[in-house]
């Protein structure tokens, strides 16, 4: 089967750093994407990885691994406002997004 | 109307009845997809649509229907709530070109009672 999987919820403090990471097991690969979902909200687009790598958009950074099935998200400079779930979704050798059930991450003063 | 739109926010409904949940963009998507969200469960897709005139069944779509007569309108109907289909629902759209994002609408927050 499919399956994502993410750390259930992390805690940080503001200013700092926080790597949230994700491991996946799909039929095929066709890039991974990072989501940002504030709560009550809708997932707001993040990041996209389709080489191995890092790909830096100013305060979050998304990092890729095809052959170990592993990605992270790292978030700089923390502020209270990046407190949300962080989701991954990997889109398949169907061209379907598969989703990770989210990370909660929460931000301390 | 702003990208994508969706009605109503929140309904309580009542178990074997009949309900619709509107999905609206004005992206010019080719693409729209239909998701629920469970606690602790990652988005599920119930159904898909690569184009106006066709659709396809995703992970859970059993209970659900949907049709796609024109590109803006992607409605998504339960036939006969059931109370397992208490969930929020969200509508997306796929941007194409080389990353083919997927946009969220702001959700529907269903209870079936």
């Amino acid at each position: 089967g499919q399956n994502i999987d993410q750390p259930t919820e992390m805690t940080a403090t503001e200013g700092a750093i926080v790597q949230i990471n994700c491991t996946y097991q799909t039929s095929g690969f066709n890039g991974l994407f990072w989501y940002q979902q504030h709560a009550g909200e809708a997932p707001t687009f993040l990041s996209y990885n389709v080489l191995d790598g890092l790909e830096e958009k100013g305060r979050f950074s998304s990092f890729l691994s095809r052959s170990k099935g592993y990605s992270y998200l790292l978030l700089k400079e923390l502020q209270m406002k990046d407190s949300a779930s962080y989701l991954c979704a990997v889109r398949d050798s169907n061209y379907q997004l598969i989703w990770g059930a989210g990370t909660k991450l929460i931000i301390k003063p | 109307i702003a990208g994508i739109t969706q009605a109503p926010t929140s309904q309580i409904l009542a178990a074997g009845r009949r309900m619709t949940l509107r999905c609206t963009q004005d992206m010019r998507h080719n693409a729209m997809y239909w998701y629920r969200q469970d606690l602790g469960l990652g988005l599920r897709l119930i159904h898909y649509s690569n184009t106006a005139g066709t659709t396809g069944k995703g992970e859970v779509p059993d209970g659900y229907s949907v049709s796609r007569a024109n590109t803006d309108d992607f409605p998504l109907t339960l036939a006969s709530a059931v109370p397992s289909q208490t969930s929020v629902y969200f509508c997306a759209t796929g941007g194409g070109g080389e990353t083919d994002t997927q946009y969220f609408g702001p959700g529907t927050r269903l209870t079936v009672l």
